[in-house]
């Protein structure tokens, strides 16, 4: 079985370009979270999604952005990408409820993101 | 907000040492959790625990939730090389946006 997927695995970004991030949650899942982690840090929450609708956002700014899709694959936006923006950006996949509980949270590899 | 302060930052150990970390929190969460990343992967959830004083065994790892739910340890047993990475406490009130809030992080590291 497939797990979470994440794509692309690394790309690099102009300061000021926007950028989108993709994520294929695992079959059968119906919640998808974003986490930024800056390097030597702990993965810091952004969004969560569950059924295509947004269940709680992060104290990011509203640069910002998700969806989820009918699909329950999700896209995270950044626009006006700044340096502190470079992180490894990982999303998580939940279970039958979304919860810990039902099955856990299941995190994919992460994208790289660098921005120069 | 809600942080948790884990400890040690690092730890260097010799193969075969038995390892303890452990995390604090300035406020309660109901359900702890320990990961471990290894380079280039997302973290891996190690051991949930969802009881106050509950203590929950995974092969060579051993976690407990303190009973006042602000802080949990995690021990590893007779360490072999596979352990090495970052491990980090996580914390998490299942509520309606399940947010989970990680510590910075214990590095390990085994020396030849």
């Amino acid at each position: 079985d497939a797990g979470v997927t994440q794509s692309p695995t690394h790309l690099i970004k102009t300061r000021g370009q926007q950028v989108t991030l993709r994520c294929s949650p695992i079959s059968g899942h119906k919640s998808v979270s974003w986490y930024q982690q800056v390097l030597g840090q702990g993965p810091q929450f952004i969004f969560q999604y569950y059924e295509k609708e947004e269940r709680g956002r992060g104290n990011f700014p509203d640069r910002f952005s998700a969806r989820q899709f009918p699909n329950y694959s999700s896209e995270l936006n950044v626009n006006a990408l700044l340096l502190g923006d470079s992180a490894l950006y990982l999303c998580a996949s939940g279970g039958v409820e979304g919860t810990l509980s039902l099955g856990g949270y299941t995190f994919g590899s992460g994208t790289r993101l660098t921005v120069v | 907000g809600q942080q948790l302060n884990q400890s040690p930052q690092s730890m260097f150990i010799q193969e075969g040492e038995d390892v303890s970390m452990n995390c604090t929190s300035s406020s309660i969460f109901n359900t702890w959790l320990w990961y471990k990343q290894d380079p280039g992967e997302g973290p891996v959830l190690l051991i949930a625990l969802y009881k106050a004083g509950e203590l929950t065994s995974n092969g060579r790892l051993t976690a407990q939730f303190g009973i006042t739910r602000k802080d949990s340890f995690l021990n590893i047993s007779a360490s072999i090389p596979s352990d090495v990475g970052i491990y980090f406490c996580a914390g998490l009130n299942e509520n309606r946006d399940d947010k989970i809030i990680f510590g910075k992080g214990t590095r390990l590291h085994i020396l030849p």
